[in-house]
């Protein structure tokens, strides 16, 4: 089946410090990847995303490789602001069949707090 | 800048009572979801729906829930009777197509049954 891994926190940094949020997936078929950031008080926003293999996602500072021979998409920041501070969810959804296109597979969700 | 829009933001109800929760998903999209999340735990599927019809649902949703779109525009995801497990922040989203395109959440509708 589909799930998605991502790492626990919650993750505490300073300001400008480098960011890694782990994300390992299983999927029966071809999915596309996605990072979606909820900041306080607000929905779930998509980040990035990444629709095939070697493939990277970049947006606001942030990256994540689609790395099929690992199964995974690591999100990573080289310098965090106090801005940056939200949850942060992995998510697959799977391509090439039927009614279960669109569907996503969340992981857990990571909380981010990036102190001054 | 379009977006998707839920209301009530919260909602508290009597266990065994009837909710329904409103959702009114991009205009041009196609394609609509509910996922819940528990407080602490992974945000998770209910129930796909596109051209009128349930596309697919997930074991969550039971007999106990509902979707429909009466008018074209608000989707609405209607529980029976609550319970106190359905606590939870409920999410809808709309897709302009199925796979590879963003899907825009709503900032969600936290409902507490006590």
């Amino acid at each position: 089946g589909n799930s998605v891994t991502q790492m626990e926190g919650p993750v505490t940094l300073s300001e400008e410090a480098f960011l890694t949020i782990n994300c390992t997936y299983t999927a029966t078929g071809y999915p596309s990847l996605f990072w979606y950031v909820q900041y306080p008080g607000e929905g779930l926003q998509l980040l990035l995303k990444a629709t095939k293999a070697d493939d990277k996602g970049s947006n606001k500072g942030f990256e994540a490789t689609y790395r099929k021979e690992t199964t995974s998409f690591h999100l990573e920041k080289g310098s965090v602001q106090v801005s940056d501070s939200a949850v942060y969810f992995c998510a697959l959804s799977e391509r090439g069949r039927g009614s279960t296109l669109g569907r996503l597979y969340f992981g857990r969700g990571t909380q981010l707090t990036v102190w001054p | 800048e379009p977006e998707v829009t839920q209301t009530p933001s919260h909602q508290v109800t009597q266990m065994g009572q009837e909710v329904i929760l409103r959702c009114v998903p991009i205009s041009n999209h196609l394609y609509f979801y509910w996922y819940r999340q528990i407080l602490g735990q992974k945000v998770e599927f209910l129930v796909s729906f596109y051209n009128n019809e349930i596309s697919e649902k997930s074991e969550i949703f039971d007999d106990q829930f509902s979707v429909e779109r009466p008018d074209g525009s608000n989707f609405t995801l209607k529980i029976r009777s609550t319970k106190l497990e359905d606590s939870a922040m409920y999410f809808c989203a709309s897709n302009k197509r199925q796979a590879n395109t963003e899907a825009f959440f709503g900032q969600g509708t936290r409902l507490t049954v006590v």
